[in-house]
């Protein structure tokens, strides 16, 4: 079986930066995803993490440390189009397997 | 960009009824998979489809589900007599091969209503 655990609800100020913290624990790990999901619509893809250590892609940055069954995502610059879910997904095989979503709203 | 396309946006049906919901998937990519998401809850996977049969599927995923790629471009989900608690969103999913970063592509979803 698997569980991933995120916050659920992360308000910050536009300008700032926020981590939100995902934890782990699988039966399987070939990866570990980092996708947004605004109401209504398809999870898009933002980062990918298979060994350990940081990924970064503009503002967004993702860690991976697998012997803690650690991750978080790393939002810098905050923008109002950035409020949304944010959804932590581990690659078993090769399935996704995801968490509740964290719900990020940036405030002016 | 090439994306993923699903047909109906929303899909209205009485409970018993049989559904299909399609999808075409980015033209070269080689995996698909249906995932579903109830209202409020999580994203949930149902099933996974390789060189045209089922490589994986969920428990979710029974015998009221099938999946089909009935030719070079579109892929199936039929449930066959839908229960109230298969309203959801049905996102279907592609991705290109064996390659990094393994991404999965979602399509913008079929919503789902059983009455």
């Amino acid at each position: 079986g698997q569980n991933i655990d995120q916050p659920t609800e992360m308000t910050a100020t536009e300008g700032a930066i926020v981590q939100i913290n995902c934890t782990y624990q699988t039966s399987g790990f070939n990866g570990l995803f980092w996708y947004q999901q605004h109401a209504g619509e398809a999870p898009t893809f933002l980062s990918y993490n298979v060994l350990d250590g940081l990924e970064e892609k503009g503002r967004f940055s993702s860690f991976l440390s697998r012997s803690k069954g650690y991750s978080y995502l790393l939002l810098k610059e905050l923008q109002m189009k950035d409020s949304a879910s944010y959804l932590c997904a581990v690659r078993e095989r090769d399935k996704l397997s995801f968490g509740a979503g964290t719900t990020v709203t940036v405030r002016a | 960009e090439p994306e993923v396309t699903q047909t109906p946006s929303h899909q209205v049906t009485q409970m018993g009824q049989e559904v299909i919901l399609r999808c075409v998937p980015i033209s070269n990519h080689l995996y698909f998979y249906w995932y579903r998401q109830i209202l409020g809850q999580k994203v949930e996977f149902l099933v996974s489809f390789y060189n045209n049969e089922i490589s994986e599927k969920s428990e979710i995923f029974d015998d009221q589900f099938s999946v089909e790629r009935p030719d070079g471009s579109n892929f199936t989900l039929k449930i066959r007599s839908t229960k109230l608690e298969d309203s959801a969103m049905y996102f279907c999913a592609s991705r290109p091969g064996t390659s990094d970063p393994y991404e999965q592509y979602f399509g913008p979803g079929t919503r789902l209503t059983v009455t």
